[in-house]
């Protein structure tokens, strides 16, 4: 499973697009790269999940670069409640066993 | 629909005590994965039931820990005996079976003094 590499630590100010980019060097050909969105003493929670190219759904899109080997996550017009931890993960997204290999996240501040 | 749920929310226990945590997946869902996060690591898989069988339990840290998914419903995670380093946050999380959206309990937080 391929390891992802992301900024520690993120600030933003309410109402400004927030973009974490994530770096995956070793992504593999069959990998999808999902992202989740963790409050504090919460589960994490799902938030987008993309192949190549842009998704995009009502919370977020998902940018990724013809290479594969990062991914940028893109908030638009983040609020005080987006304030949380953004975790990028990539994995297989065929068969039945699905666990998530978590690095550290990006630790977003979004200030008033 | 009911999330998934996780009791207890908190547990404080001394080192060499059992301790038996509680899963409720939604309703459905066979997939289940037990997680656990220990202060300044990440998250790190433990194991997954489907139904219940475990399908993956190569995260487990050893033998004190016993997981088990009765009638393939709800799972408990027993410790015993805890130890120190089983301090953390325990996290579970189902999904359908296909499914790559995993949904996540609010945890258990695990003391052992």
């Amino acid at each position: 499973l391929a390891k992802t590499t992301q900024p520690i630590s993120m600030d933003s100010y309410e109402g400004q697009e927030v973009n974490i980019t994530c770096s995956h060097n070793n992504i593999a050909t069959n990998d999808y790269i999902t992202w989740y969105q963790q409050f504090p003493s919460q589960g994490p929670r799902f938030i987008i999940q993309g192949y190549k190219t842009k998704v995009t759904n009502e919370v977020a899109s998902l940018f990724i670069p013809a290479d594969r080997k990062s991914s940028t996550l893109s908030l638009p017009r983040v609020s005080l409640s987006d304030t949380a931890v953004y975790y990028c993960l990539v994995g297989a997204n065929a068969g039945n066993n699905r666990k998530l290999i978590w690095g550290l996240g990006t630790s977003l501040a979004v200030n008033p | 629909e009911a999330g998934v749920t996780q009791f207890p929310s908190h547990s404080v226990i001394e080192k060499g005590q059992t301790v038996t945590l509680r899963c409720d997946p939604i309703s459905g869902h066979d997939n289940l994965y037990w997680y656990r996060r220990v202060m300044g690591k990440e998250i790190k898989f433990l194991l997954h039931f489907v139904k219940e069988s475990k399908q993956d339990e190569s995260g487990m840290p050893n033998n004190r820990f016993l997981a088990e998914r009765t009638g393939g419903t709800y799972s408990t995670l027993k410790v015993q005996p805890a130890e120190l380093e089983d301090s953390g946050v325990y996290f579970c999380a189902s999904s359908q079976v296909g499914d790559y959206e995993q949904y996540f309990g609010p945890g258990t937080r695990l003391t052992v003094t």
